[in-house]
């Protein structure tokens, strides 16, 4: 098992480009989400989904666009880059909703700067 | 809109000492309340966690107190080694279908050997 896979690692985007961050999980996983991570903040939940064709905003989820079409994915997509989304993402996913012994698992994030 | 408050922000501790990790939580949205480890250029890894209906958990040096009255918990880790030196999330996981995890802002611990 893969577990959770982000791709890519390092990205380097000017004002106004678009992109996607990949995301797939291999545990067949329900839920899915995508957080930020920014220093002295923590990981801030920006879109999260429940199954696939299933998705919602989560606390910071302007400038960023979300689809799941399959369990496996779950691609995040920057509109109009912009300074203020310079942060590392981290994907996750979980069968059991974050209880139990399971938890969620994160991948290892994408380091992203915009320019 | 923070609705997990971690403390301290950082926390240096001798090999061998007590870290002791601080968190409170705003509202009763929430059931479960993990707590995340994550070491520099990884993502955060689950550690340990605990349902609002126990006081404590232990899992071998790693140990949650929970006062569900105050609405806050704790992480103690016993007999700290080098190897510990990480950031720690506390975090809370919301009722419904939603699940969906808050996050506290973090403690990075450095264990002096």
């Amino acid at each position: 098992n893969a577990g959770v896979t982000q791709t890519p690692k390092f990205q380097v985007l000017k004002t106004g480009q678009s992109m996607t961050l990949q995301c797939a999980q291999d545990m067949n996983h329900e839920y899915m989400s995508w957080y930020r991570q920014d220093p002295g903040m923590g990981l801030r939940l920006i879109h999260y989904s429940v199954g696939a064709g299933i998705t919602d905003q989560g606390e910071v989820p302007n400038g960023y666009n979300v689809s799941r079409s399959t369990t496996e994915d779950f691609p995040l997509r920057l509109l109009s880059a912009a300074p203020s989304q310079t942060s590392v993402y981290f994907c996750a996913s979980s069968y059991s909703g974050g209880r139990g012994n399971y938890g969620y698992t994160f991948g290892s994030g994408t380091r992203l700067t915009v320019v | 809109q923070q609705q997990v408050k971690q403390s301290p922000q950082s926390l240096i501790v001798q090999k061998g000492g007590i870290s002791i990790i601080n968190c409170a939580y705003e509202n009763t949205a929430f059931d479960y309340f993990p707590w995340y480890q994550q070491f520099p250029g990884k993502g955060p890894a689950l550690l340990i966690a605990i349902r609002p209906d126990v006081s404590e958990k232990k899992e071998g040096r790693f140990t949650i107190s929970f006062n569900k009255s105050a609405k806050q918990f704790s992480l103690h880790i016993m007999d700290s080694q080098p190897g510990d030196s990480a950031t720690y999330f506390c975090a809370a996981l919301g009722k419904g279908s939603a699940r969906q995890l808050t996050f506290g802002s973090g403690t990075q611990l450095t264990v002096l050997p």
